[in-house]
């Protein structure tokens, strides 16, 4: 069964400061691979995607994520973090003939001033 | 409207009574998607429908759960005799179709709670 794990339950940064969440799965193939956010209130908000190819990926909002096979990875980096990025943060893949999106856990992002 | 949209956007139930949460997908999107969002459980999948048949039922969580999709377009999820462990956020999504690259996109979600 595919799995997806998000180690950090919630992380803490400084604004201004860089930010790299992580995501590691478990398939029996190369899955796609997105990140969702999510602002209170708000649904799902799709900020990246990986299907195939060039395994740093640009997203919206100034994020990127990084594939990588070896370490069934796919972490979430921004070099510099506003306040505005506050919010829940979660991980997802699917893949094959299989549409539904398994989500990791969730990590929640606190932006101090 | 330009995205998925759900109604309402909080439910608040006594145990026991039946309730109905409604998605309206993004216009021309085949594939509509339930999922649920809860504390303990994270999120989770619930149902599948492509046009208005549901070939992906598997995670509904008991036979109280029940869905229906017309004209290819609103669904609804139907919850009877509500139980507290039903507190959750319900997400629907919808796609273009269900290939897997297709992008999912959420609307805000529907906050129901049991009292």
């Amino acid at each position: 069964a595919q799995s997806v794990t998000q180690p950090d339950i919630h992380i803490t940064v400084s604004e201004g400061a860089s930010l790299e969440l992580r995501c590691n799965y478990s398939y029996g193939a190369t899955p796609y691979l997105f990140w969702y956010v999510q602002s209170p209130g708000q649904g799902l908000q799709l900020l990246l995607k990986y299907f195939s190819g060039d395994t740093l990926v640009q997203g919206i909002k100034g994020f990127e994520a990084e594939f990588k096979r070896s370490q069934s990875s796919f972490n979430l980096r921004k070099p510099s973090v506003h306040w505005s990025d506050a919010a829940e943060y979660f991980c997802a893949i699917s893949g094959g003939s299989n549409y539904k999106l398994t989500f990791g856990k969730g990590t929640l992002l606190t932006v101090n001033p | 409207g330009a995205g998925v949209s759900q109604s309402p956007s909080n439910k608040v139930t006594e145990k026991g009574k039946d309730v109905e949460l409604r998605c309206d997908p993004i216009s021309g999107h085949t594939a509509l998607y339930w999922y649920r969002q809860s504390l303990g459980q994270g999120l989770e999948f619930l149902i599948y429908f492509q046009g208005n048949s549901a070939p992906d039922k598997s995670g509904l969580p008991s036979d109280r759960f029940s869905a229906e999709r017309t004209g290819g377009s609103v669904s609804t999820l139907t919850i009877q005799r509500t139980q507290q462990e039903d507190s959750a956020v319900y997400l629907c999504a919808s796609s273009l179709d269900r290939l897997a690259k297709n992008i999912q996109y959420f609307g805000a979600g529907t906050r129901l709670s049991v009292l």
